[in-house]
């Protein structure tokens, strides 16, 4: 009983590396969703996807991408990772558009 | 877009007396509004959720009422226990591409013994 599982947990990284975060479901969803929160900000869409095969850019794209290469997986890198960057990032799916929104526990992601 | 606001950012109950949270929606066109609560640690999970075509809802302690003329819809949790204490977030889905959920801010709730 899975549900949605984020890997890894926790990093710390340096300014200009790069790294990829991944979402894994089990509930064959079709709707995945990449989140960061920041103190005071609540929930901000970075980036999205309807389906496997397919990405759309939500709220705050920049300095993102994500790819949806198979229906269970949605990662989310980062290319040059700077301070800006440092947040918890969150995952999301849901199975449609009736149907309610299960998050994984986050990724705390540092960059100094 | 859609734009969501929700007040207070931070509430302070004693146990045992009711806490209300209210959100405040843009686009007319929204027809689900879900509300989570997040724990320290945790991602946020799923508590109660209302459709347009409803002006209420109740589970337990906890309700959801929607009033869509004026836009707005509030949790209501009665008879707070300390786990309870929690931040909540409210968030509105419109009939837009992807199906995306908008977020307000979070309420910190805290309740004391």
């Amino acid at each position: 009983n899975a549900g949605v599982t984020q890997t890894p947990k926790f990093r710390v990284l340096k300014t200009g590396q790069s790294m990829t975060l991944l979402c894994a479901q089990d509930m064959n969803h079709e709707y995945m969703y990449w989140y960061r929160q920041d103190p005071g900000m609540g929930l901000r869409l970075i980036h999205y996807s309807v389906g496997e095969g397919t990405t759309a850019k939500g709220e705050v794209p920049d300095g993102y991408n994500v790819s949806r290469l198979k229906k269970q997986n949605f990662l989310l890198g980062l290319e040059s990772a700077a301070p800006s960057q440092t947040s918890v990032y969150f995952c999301a799916s849901r199975w449609n558009s009736n149907q309610p929104q299960h998050f994984g526990d986050g990724t705390r992601l540092s960059i100094l | 877009g859609e734009n969501v606001e929700q007040h207070p950012s931070t509430l302070s109950v004693q146990e045992g007396d009711s806490a209300v949270i209210k959100c405040t929606y843009s686009d007319s066109a929204s027809n689900y509004f879900p509300w989570y609560k997040q724990e320290l640690g945790k991602g946020p999970q799923l508590i109660i959720d209302i459709r347009s075509n409803v002006g209420e809802k109740k589970d337990q302690r906890i309700a959801v009422t929607l009033n869509k003329t004026a836009k707005h819809f509030s949790l209501h949790i009665t008879e707070t226990q300390p786990e309870d204490s929690a931040v909540y977030f409210c968030a509105a889905l419109g009939p837009t591409a992807g199906n995306k959920l908008t977020f307000g801010g979070g309420t910190r709730v805290l309740v004391k013994p």
